[in-house]
């Protein structure tokens, strides 16, 4: 059972390159996520997917774009890195089920360096 | 802006005593509450969840509601050096995206 699957695992970019991190859970969950965690920062949201269709942003979505590309994949696209988003980014997925939301599972990460 | 607040820590313990974790959230809409561990390179990793006021125990760890107080707590009895991580707080309203607090760092000296 995979859960949730990020790639790569680790990228380097130079400072204006654009890249693509690829996220799929086989859990059949309604609801994805990407965060990025920095020293001292916690997990910071930067955009969601409640459900197929459907993205929004955030606590800190600029310089950054998704697409729910059906219910399983959710993709988050730099188009200009830069040395601020160096950073661990992590793919999540959750049923969501109302009322209550439930817990959320996690990728294995991208750690992502740009120079 | 919904704010979880915890100790950066680190707290440490002797092995075989009580860890106790603390949290405070700021959204009083708050419904759903989860405790995640992450050890140092890895994902984070579910431990508990709780949506009741009251307590909930699962083998070693007891997770704490209290929504009047807008706090929630982990302890882990009979700590462990294999415990020794850093311990996520999250907080969810609704169906909302699940808001993390920054972690505290837990060290369990053998």
């Amino acid at each position: 059972n995979a859960g949730v699957t990020q790639t790569p695992k680790f990228q380097v970019l130079k400072t204006g390159q654009s890249m693509t991190l690829q996220c799929a859970q086989d859990m059949n969950h309604n609801s994805m996520y990407w965060y990025r965690q920095d020293p001292g920062m916690g997990l910071r949201l930067i955009y969601y997917s409640a459900s197929e269709g459907t993205t929004d942003k955030g606590e800190v979505p600029n310089g950054y774009n998704v697409s729910r590309l059906n219910k399983r994949e959710f993709s988050l696209r730099l188009e200009s890195a830069a040395p601020s988003q160096t950073s661990v980014y992590f793919c999540a997925s959750s049923e969501n089920s109302l009322p209550q939301n439930t817990e959320a599972f996690f990728g294995q990460g991208t750690r992502l360096t740009v120079v | 802006q919904k704010e979880v607040e915890q100790n950066s820590g680190p707290l440490s313990v002797p092995e075989g005593a009580i860890a106790s974790l603390n949290c405070t959230y700021s959204d009083r809409g708050s419904q759903s509450f989860f405790w995640y561990r992450q050890y140092s390179g890895k994902s984070p990793e579910l431990i508990m969840s709780i949506y009741s006021n009251g307590d909930k125990e699962d083998g070693r760890f007891t997770a704490q509601l209290n929504k009047a107080s807008q706090y929630v707590s982990l302890l882990i009895r009979d700590s462990q050096p294999s415990d020794s991580a850093t311990y996520l707080c999250a907080v969810s309203s609704g169906n909302t995206p699940l808001v993390f607090g920054k972690g505290t760092r837990l060290s369990v000296i053998a």
